[in-house]
Parts: C-alpha cells; structure tokens; sequence
C-alpha cells in the first residue's frame, strides 16, 4: 500500500489553464505539506495543514489554493498557470504537527507548462 | 526564521571512498536533523535522522554527527556504491516549529 499517493504523476498543460493535484495518505498522520522542487532540486514549503487547519501559507502566489476536506487529503488547485509554475511538486506528511519523526513524501507530481 | 546551508552542492568519489556532506542551521532551538536521499526521479526518503541529545548516530555505512555548540551537522557515507549516487537533503526541524527547513541539496556521484 502506498502511504503518501499523489495524482497525477504527470501534467502537462498550456498556459492559462486551471489544475489541480490531489494527494492522499494512509498514514494516518495530522499534517499534510505541498513542496515545490524546482529544476535546481531545492524543496519550498509552500503549505501545510494540521487536522484540516491551515498552519503555513508561505509567500505564493494566490493563484494556488491548497483544500483539505479531512486530515487524509490535501489538494492543490493552481489557477492562470504561468510558465514558471513548471516544476515538481511533493506531497508530504507527518506524524504530528512538529515534524519530530521527519515526512513521508509522496511520488511526485511533474508539472510542465507549455 | 531558520536557515539551514549545506555544503557541497556537488561530490564525486571513487567507488569504495568516503564521502561527507555538511550542513549548518541558524536556530540554535533546532533538535531534530534528518537527512533524505533522492534518487533520479523519485521522491525524498529518509536514511536517518539525529536529535539534539545524541552526539552521533550510525546505520551500517551511514552515519550522523551533530555538534549543537557549533550547530552543524553531517552525513558520512563509507565504502560507497554506484546505487548511492543520488541528491542528499539536510533538514532541521526546531522545537514547537510546524515545519523541517531544508538544505540545498548535494549531487553525490559515486564512479565505478
């Protein structure tokens, strides 16, 4: 069983569209992140939610709206997509809401604009 | 805000080397360090993680080391392999923080 799954693995869409990325875990864990990895491989927080409550929202634009219906899920919906939105993104969750035994990451969702 | 730097950003050793990656953080309430590799289009998977309490953690060729007066820590890999060749991630994660901050990465490239 897949612990942290994302969909889908791929995207490729042109500029202007409407996406949306869904992540669910199994883990039973209270907090859920959305990293982006850009193509220097370096991992930004950009959300993260506990128990359904929105915890961190750093500097994104607001054309990505992050939902959690429950504490399972986290999706990612990105309006307008803008040719640097490029990029791979990670699901990720924890125990807790203090990351003490590290995150379980998803498989990724590549994201290309054209 | 926690800052965490890793050093170097590329390291390629002969097959059977050592290879060392560092890290240092800014906030000196950080008490959990976890390392993470990637492998070429997979996701991060943690290999081992250190707490501010213990001074050096092992797991068969892995090993962590974490000077907290100094506040760096490191990854040492021995006898390495071709399949180590992956990027290694940094992280630290401080007390009743919501989040682990990451460093920049390290390309390791093991040569046969």
């Amino acid at each position: 069983d897949t612990a942290v799954s994302q969909t889908p693995k791929y995207l490729v869409t042109q500029m202007g569209n409407d996406k949306s990325i869904k992540c669910e875990q199994n883990l039973g864990h209270d907090t859920m992140y959305w990293y982006k990895q850009d193509s220097k491989k370096f991992l930004k927080i950009m959300f993260s939610y506990n128990n359904k409550e929105l915890i961190i929202n750093e500097t994104v634009p607001n054309r990505f709206s992050p939902k959690s219906p429950d504490k399972a899920h986290l999706n990612l919906h990105i309006n307008s997509l803008e040719l640097g939105d490029s990029a791979v993104y990670f699901c990720a969750s924890s125990q807790e809401l203090t990351p003490d035994y590290g995150y379980t990451f998803g498989s990724g969702t590549r994201l290309t604009v054209v | 805000g926690e800052n965490v730097e890793q050093h170097p950003s590329t390291l390629s050793v002969q097959e059977g080397d050592s290879a060392v990656i560092k890290c240092t953080y800014s906030d000196s309430a950080s008490n959990y360090f976890p390392w993470y590799k990637q492998e070429l289009g997979k996701r991060p998977q943690l290999i081992i993680d250190i707490r501010s309490n213990v001074g050096e953690k092992k797991d068969q060729r892995i090993a962590v080391t974490l000077n907290k007066t100094a506040k760096h820590f490191s990854l040492h890999i021995t006898e390495t392999q071709p399949e180590d060749s992956a990027v290694y991630f940094c992280a630290a994660s401080f007390t009743s923080g919501s989040r682990l901050t990451f460093g920049e990465g390290t390309q390791l490239t093991v040569n046969p």
